[in-house]
């Protein structure tokens, strides 16, 4: 059973960093694109961020390009964002979401998701 | 970027009637558009992909038809579990972009 796990959520200054973790069970990250989406509080769902199966290309939201960073430990399967420069526009729950198939993104899994929160 | 409009953005219906939503892109997106349903406090569950497949474990209700810069997400008839926001999604090309949701309220 496909499952993804989200952690590393939390309250967190203006200017500050984060570093989300999605940890994957029932399949391999390797073999699959790997999303990022995000909910302000209340609000819709915004893309943000993916990796594609060998991990050699990443795109990102231009909301938040040159600020976060979307990674994987192959060894861990597990998928990564590195959030720096929080705004407050960035507090939302973020989810990890796999693709059915390459290429096609619509996302077939999602996990649970974490909460971000920027304020000071 | 493509922008997607759903309409309306709140729908009040009884149990057993047919509902519809729209969902308009600004540009052709062909069939790549996926429709997902969320509940409060959880992830969206993926209802259907290309425009008019039908995920697997999704009640025959549920269907999705149009292309191009049209679709639309019916609900046959609405049970009690169906009360829930939905959200049309594009993977034409990037940045993948949602519409605004519409939430299916009880009438």
């Amino acid at each position: 059973e496909v499952q993804l796990v989200e952690s590393g959520g939390g309250l967190v200054q203006p200017g500050g960093s984060l570093r989300l973790s999605c940890e994957a069970s029932g399949f391999a990250l390797s073999r699959y694109w790997t999303h990022w989406v995000r909910q302000a509080p209340g609000k819709g769902l915004v893309w943000v961020s993916r990796i594609n199966a060998d991990g050699s290309t990443t795109t990102y939201a231009d909301s938040v390009k040159g600020r976060f960073t979307i990674s994987r430990d192959d060894a861990e399967n597990t998928l990564y964002l590195q959030m720096n420069n929080l705004r407050a526009e960035d507090t939302a729950v973020y989810y990890c979401a796999k693709v059915a198939e390459n290429y096609y993104s619509f996302f077939e899994s999602w996990g649970q998701g974490t909460l971000v929160t920027v304020s000071s | 970027d493509i922008q997607m409009t759903q309409s309306p953005s709140t729908l009040s219906a009884f149990i057993g009637d047919r509902v519809t939503i729209t969902c308009r892109p600004s540009q052709s997106i062909n069939s790549w558009l996926a429709w997902y349903q969320q509940k409060p406090g959880k992830a969206p569950k993926l209802l259907i992909y290309k425009a008019s497949s039908l995920e697997s474990g999704v009640p025959s209700r549920f269907s999705g038809s149009g292309s191009g810069t049209k679709f639309t997400l019916t609900i046959s008839s609405l049970q009690p579990d169906d009360f829930a926001t939905y959200y049309c999604q594009q993977y034409e090309t990037y940045p993948i972009t949602f519409g605004g949701g519409t939430k299916v309220e009880i009438k």
